[in-house]
């Protein structure tokens, strides 16, 4: 069974604002990764975050962790028309990574 | 520098029949992963190689699937013979480390239908 769960699984919103998806686990992580996938593309990396940190950016993006909650989020601030695709999170443990199903966001222009 | 590269991108196939996929990885990336990316999921591993060695391939559905990594480089993941719920992306994904931890490059994937 898939280790990361994105909520929601999908996401509407008009361009300019900001979009905000999470990712819960089950088990202990040594990170998590975020991908983007568009349609019809392979996946893109977007950022890492370890276990041992709470946030992390990376030009629009803003990423945080909680092991505590066992859940991290993804902010994409400002958002374009471009931002249009399925957003994964992937936790890596024992040497392995485990995608969740994704949440689907629309950036309407 | 060069992405993974995977052939064909598209194949239809009836069911019972065989198919083979290739990937050529990043030069120099000891890891090597195929994925199964069903419409509206996550990718689900397969199979992960480091170099020529299999690291894990508990999901493979090893009566039908195949895959190897010669002199660890490129693969190829064999289907015989497919069923109807193989439909689906295929998608390899290579990194340099021999650890999940490094982030991984994906190629463009190889949509496959079995009618």
């Amino acid at each position: 069974s898939q280790q990361g769960e994105e909520d929601p699984q999908a996401l509407s919103i008009q361009e300019g604002e900001n979009a905000t998806m999470n990712c819960s686990y089950k088990t202990s992580i040594n990170n998590l990764q975020w991908y983007r996938q568009n349609s019809g593309r392979g996946l893109v990396h977007l950022i890492l975050i370890r276990s041992n940190e709470r946030e992390k950016h990376s030009g629009r993006l803003r990423v945080t962790l909680d092991t505590s909650k066992k859940s991290s989020s993804l902010l994409i601030t400002a958002s374009r028309a471009a931002d249009t695709a399925s957003y994964f999170c992937a936790t890596d443990g024992a040497g392995k990574s485990t995608f969740g199903d994704g949440t689907t966001l629309t950036v309407k222009p | 520098e060069a992405g993974v590269a995977q052939s064909p991108r598209y194949k239809i196939i009836e069911k019972r029949q065989s198919v083979a996929f290739w990937c050529n990885p990043i030069s120099g990336h000891a890891t090597l992963y195929w994925y199964q990316q069903i419409l509206g999921q996550g990718p689900k591993l397969l199979i992960q190689f480091q170099n020529n060695g299999v690291v894990d391939d508990s999901q493979l559905p090893k009566d039908r699937f195949s895959a190897e990594r010669l002199k660890g480089v490129d693969s190829t993941l064999k289907i015989q013979p497919a069923k109807l719920e193989d439909s689906a992306v295929y998608l390899c994904a290579s990194s340099p480390g021999t650890f999940a931890v490094n982030e991984q490059f994906f190629g463009p994937g190889t949509r496959l239908t079995v009618l």
